[in-house]
């Protein structure tokens, strides 16, 4: 199993919609989860972090964290065609040592909004 | 505004090369990372280093080293570049302070086809 899993995607959806973005992970003592966006050619910048659990917003991104089911989400309301990027969980894993700087990424999520 | 910086964008070399990819953080990170990218797979950590001369192996270190001398400083070194070294190569820094939700920043990534 893979420390950080997205869903696999490509996905499409229309302007104007919610887009959901998924990603589980298997370290019970991870501490934080990253949500990265990677525009085509560019590199990743990152959009929210979350460290506790429930809801965290802004503007039109909410992140969603459970810890007891080892799940993350990004939801994106009211989708732009500006929004059409690879989105990359991240998780710090690791409570210590030399490792704790140290952030796993998910294979990314291809997301498309059309007109 | 915080700057990761890499020496090329785009870099051609030739099988049996010595390739050097230099990477320079102006924010004092303790962390520096060195990724490949590539389609399908997302990013993968081939080392990191937490301090002046100290580094750690990632998910594939094999066919690669890097160097540490100063702490802004992070270089990647293919000793003997072969072709499935073709790839996109992202630097990235994060502090490290006991907190878990630094921000990660990338540079802009260099990439590196070997003929």
């Amino acid at each position: 199993q893979k420390e950080v899993e997205q869903n696999s995607g490509p996905l499409s959806v229309p302007e104007g919609a919610i887009a959901s973005l998924n990603c589980t992970y298997s370290d019970r003592g991870s501490q934080s989860f990253f949500w990265y966006r990677q525009y085509s050619g560019k590199s990743p910048e990152l959009i929210m972090f979350i460290y506790s659990n429930g809801d965290k917003e802004d503007g039109r991104f909410t992140a969603q964290l459970n810890k007891a089911s080892q799940y993350v989400s990004l939801l994106i309301r009211d989708s732009q065609p500006s929004d059409s990027a690879t989105y990359l969980c991240a998780v710090n894993i690791g409570a210590g040592g030399t490792s704790y700087g140290k952030l796993t990424f998910g294979q990314g999520t291809i997301l498309t909004v059309h007109p | 505004d915080v700057k990761v910086t890499q020496s090329s964008r785009y870099l051609v070399k030739r099988t049996g090369e010595k390739v050097f990819l230099e990477c320079v953080q102006d924010m004092d990170h303790e962390n520096m990372f060195w990724y490949r990218q590539d389609p399908g797979l997302g990013l993968r950590l081939i080392y990191f280093s937490y301090d002046v001369k100290m580094k750690e192996k990632g998910d594939i270190p094999e066919g690669y080293s890097v160097s540490r001398e100063k702490k802004e400083r992070f270089s990647l070194i293919l000793e003997s570049a072969s072709t499935n070294q073709t790839s996109m190569y992202l630097c990235a820094s994060r502090r490290l302070d006991g907190l878990a939700y630094n921000e990660q920043f990338f540079g802009p990534g260099t990439r590196l086809t070997v003929l």
